[in-house]
């Protein structure tokens, strides 16, 4: 059982070259969360979902963009990087009311 | 608006030293309260939440809707209780969000 699984783990991006986060969850769980995590600003939610078919705005969604085409998976993408989404990002997804969190990303945009 | 507040960056007791991690939240219903914690290189999971009135690993959380409070506290800290702990809010009424705080980094000292 994988749990919640991020792809890549690592990544760095020149500005403005665009690419995609997957976060896919073998629990068969309807929610599902994208993070930022910063230095002294903790978790900010980016998107979340509670179905499949179903995006909403969270927090900070500016510069990012989600969809859930499929139950288990849910895309993050950023259309033109920028430095100020350098940032580790993380996933989850919940069962009630507890959430299972991937390992992360970290991303480095220059 | 829900929001969720720690005032704490950084907590550094030393062993067998009592602790309390403060968190603070806002929100105009009836909120669900949890303590995430992420030990290093490990993912972040769930400590405990406030519906469950239980105590985890010797921490305990109180949700003080008064002063709209939920912090996290341990009569003796022991050295690999060193981590970063998060405070979460999730709204009633299955709205899908799940809010953190900035987080605190536990610092125990032999």
């Amino acid at each position: 059982n994988a749990g919640v699984t991020q792809t890549p783990k690592f990544r760095v991006l020149k500005t403005g070259q665009s690419m995609t986060l997957l976060c896919a969850q073998d629990m068969n769980h309807e929610y599902m969360y994208w993070y930022r995590q910063d230095p002294g600003m903790g978790l900010r939610l980016i998107h979340y979902s509670v179905g499949e078919g179903t995006t909403a705005k969270g927090e900070v969604p500016d510069g990012y963009n989600v969809s859930r085409l499929k139950k288990q998976n849910f895309l993050l993408g950023l259309e033109s990087a920028a430095p100020s989404q350098t940032s580790v990002y993380f996933c989850a997804s919940i069962r009630y009311t507890e959430a299972f969190f991937g390992q992360g990303t970290r991303l480095t945009v220059v | 608006a829900q929001r969720v507040t720690q005032p704490e960056k950084l907590l550094s007791v030393f062993k067998g030293a009592p602790v309390e991690l403060k968190c603070n939240y806002s929100y105009s219903g009836s909120p669900e309260l949890f303590w995430y914690v992420q030990y290093s290189r490990q993912r972040l999971q769930l400590l405990l939440r406030h519906i469950s009135r239980e105590s985890i690993k010797g921490f305990t959380a109180d949700l003080n809707k008064g002063e709209t409070s939920f912090h996290l506290k341990k009569p003796f800290a022991q050295e690999e209780d060193s981590a970063m702990y998060y405070c979460a809010l999730s709204g009633s009424g299955n709205t899908g969000k799940l809010i953190f705080g900035q987080g605190t980094t536990l610092q125990v000292k032999p």
